[in-house]
């Protein structure tokens, strides 16, 4: 089983559109959570952390549900520039690196 | 303006002849890390450097070295490239473990 496991897609939604995406984790220990964007070929870079509270940044909020071991990332009013890769990241306990997940694909159509 | 640069972004070479990669950051940053990226697979950690001199494998190290010895610079080795180790490469860096940031990529093609 993959450490963190997530839809490739792609989800193809309209502008406008509320779309949300999960992610699971194998190892329930996991410490940090983060949500990464990665648009085509270019480097990912960071959208947001997730807390345990749960966690808002305008149209994005990430949560955590550590029980069922997922994390979530709900996007609303789909803007076209939303258009990228989002890519899971969990850091496992003892470990001094991230684990990234293969990515989701979003495609916001006009 | 801060961030990591990477060198060259494009690479096409032939089995066994040695290359490195170079990475770069302005950030004072004591964390960096190398990353391959192949389809299906997500980023998968190469090495990693806690500090100048102090540096150990990640997921996927062997065909790699890594040498810290200077903290902005932070050079991937292949001495004896092979076709499976074509790939996208990313370097990172960052002031802890978490969030890191990372260069533009370098696309390397091993013929």
């Amino acid at each position: 089983r993959k450490e963190v496991e997530q839809d490739p897609g792609p989800f193809n939604v309209p502008e406008g559109a509320t779309v949300a995406f999960n992610c699971t984790y194998s190892n329930s220990a996991s410490q940090s959570f983060f949500w990464y964007r990665q648009d085509c070929r270019k480097e990912p870079k960071l959208l947001m952390s997730v807390y345990s509270s749960g966690n808002e940044d305008g149209r994005f909020t990430a949560q955590l549900n550590r029980a069922s071991q997922y994390i979530s990332l709900l996007i609303r009013d789909s803007k076209l520039s939303d258009s990228a890769t989002y890519l899971c990241v969990v850091r496992p306990p003892g470990r001094r690196a991230l684990t990234f997940g293969s990515g989701t694909r979003l495609q916001v159509q006009p | 303006e801060a961030q990591v640069t990477q060198n060259p972004r494009y690479l096409i070479t032939v089995t066994g002849k040695k290359l490195t990669v170079t990475c770069s950051q302005n950030m004072n940053h004591e964390y960096m890390s190398w990353y391959r990226q192949d389809p299906g697979l997500g980023l998968r950690q190469i090495y990693y450097s806690m500090n100048v001199e102090v540096t150990d494998k990640g997921d996927v190290p062997e065909g790699y070295k890594v040498s810290r010895k200077e903290k902005r610079n932070f050079p991937l080795i292949l001495e004896s490239p092979s076709p499976n180790q074509t790939s996208l490469y990313f370097c990172a860096s960052s002031p802890r473990f978490d969030e890191q940031f990372f260069g533009p990529g370098t696309r390397l093609t091993v013929l």
